[in-house]
C-alpha cells in the first residue's frame, strides 16, 4: 500500500478563503505531482515537482501555487477560493528508480467552493 | 483530438462475465502503455503495465497493445463484484519526463 496522504479529504468553503491542501509521502519519492480530476473527466496535471525547491507548472492551468522545501511535503495553495476551484485534487509521487513510470497516489481531497 | 480516448461507460455486466476496456492514443512515439484502476472515493492505483506490443498477463487481467492500430485493451476475465471501479489508461508523454497522459477512465459495475 502506498504511503501517501492528503489532508483535508473533504472541504468545503466559502469564496474568497485562503486554503491549503496537505500532500505529504513517505517513500522518499522525488518526483511529486499535483492532478484535478472532475467527474468523467481526464486527470489534469496542475504542478510538478523534481525535488526540492524545483516546482513548474502543468498542463491546465491553474491559479494555485505549490511548494516543496522538503522532500515529503508538496502542499497546495488557492489564495481566494472562487466556485470554479471546485474539484478533486490528487496528489501523487513517484521514483527516479522505476522503470514503469508507476505514480503512487493519495486518496485525493474533494473540495467545494460555495 | 485527445492524446488518449477512452469509452466512458459505464459498462455494467453480470458477475462472472469477460470484460474488454479499450484507449486509443494519437501518438506512435508512446511506447509505455498503462492501466490504473481507481475505486471511488480513492486515488488511482497501478494495475498493469505493458512495454511496446504485445500481451501481458496477471491473474485473471490481461493487457494487450497493438501498435499498428494505436488501440490498448485490457481484459478481465471471471469479472467479480469486487473489479467494479474506474479503469484509466495511461501513457507517459514521451518527452522523457516522468508525466503521464491519463484516458478519462470507463467506468466498470460488475453485477453479483
Amino acid at each position: 500500500e502506498a504511503d501517501i496522504y492528503q489532508t483535508p479529504r473533504y472541504l468545503v468553503i466559502g469564496t474568497g478563503k485562503k486554503i491549503t491542501l496537505e500532500c505529504s509521502q513517505t517513500m522518499g519519492h522525488d518526483k511529486m505531482y499535483w492532478y484535478q480530476q472532475d467527474p468523467g473527466m481526464e486527470l489534469h496535471l496542475i504542478h510538478y515537482s523534481y525535488g526540492v525547491n524545483s516546482t513548474e507548472k502543468g498542463d491546465l492551468s491553474s491559479e494555485s501555487t505549490v511548494s516543496r522545501i522538503r522532500t515529503e511535503h508538496f502542499p497546495l495553495t488557492l489564495e481566494s477560493a472562487r466556485p470554479s476551484h471546485t474539484s478533486q485534487y490528487l496528489c501523487a509521487s513517484s521514483d527516479r528508480d522505476s522503470v514503469v513510470y508507476e505514480q503512487y497516489f493519495g486518496p485525493g481531497t474533494r473540495l467545494t467552493v460555495t | 483530438q485527445k492524446e488518449v480516448e477512452q469509452d466512458p461507460g459505464p459498462l455494467s455486466v453480470p458477475e462472472g462475465a469477460i470484460v474488454s476496456l479499450n484507449c486509443t492514443y494519437s501518438n506512435s512515439a508512446f511506447q509505455y502503455f498503462m492501466w490504473y484502476r481507481q475505486y471511488s472515493r480513492k486515488g488511482p492505483e497501478l494495475l498493469m503495465y505493458t512495454y511496446s506490443s504485445g500481451n501481458k498477463e496477471d491473474g485473471r487481467f490481461t493487457a494487450q497493445v497493438d501498435k499498428s492500430s494505436k488501440y490498448i485493451s485490457l481484459f478481465i476475465r471471471d469479472s467479480q463484484p469486487s473489479d467494479s471501479a474506474t479503469y484509466l489508461c495511461a501513457t507517459p508523454r514521451g518527452d522523457s519526463s516522468y508525466k503521464l497522459i491519463f484516458g478519462s477512465g470507463t467506468r466498470l459495475l460488475v453485477r453479483p
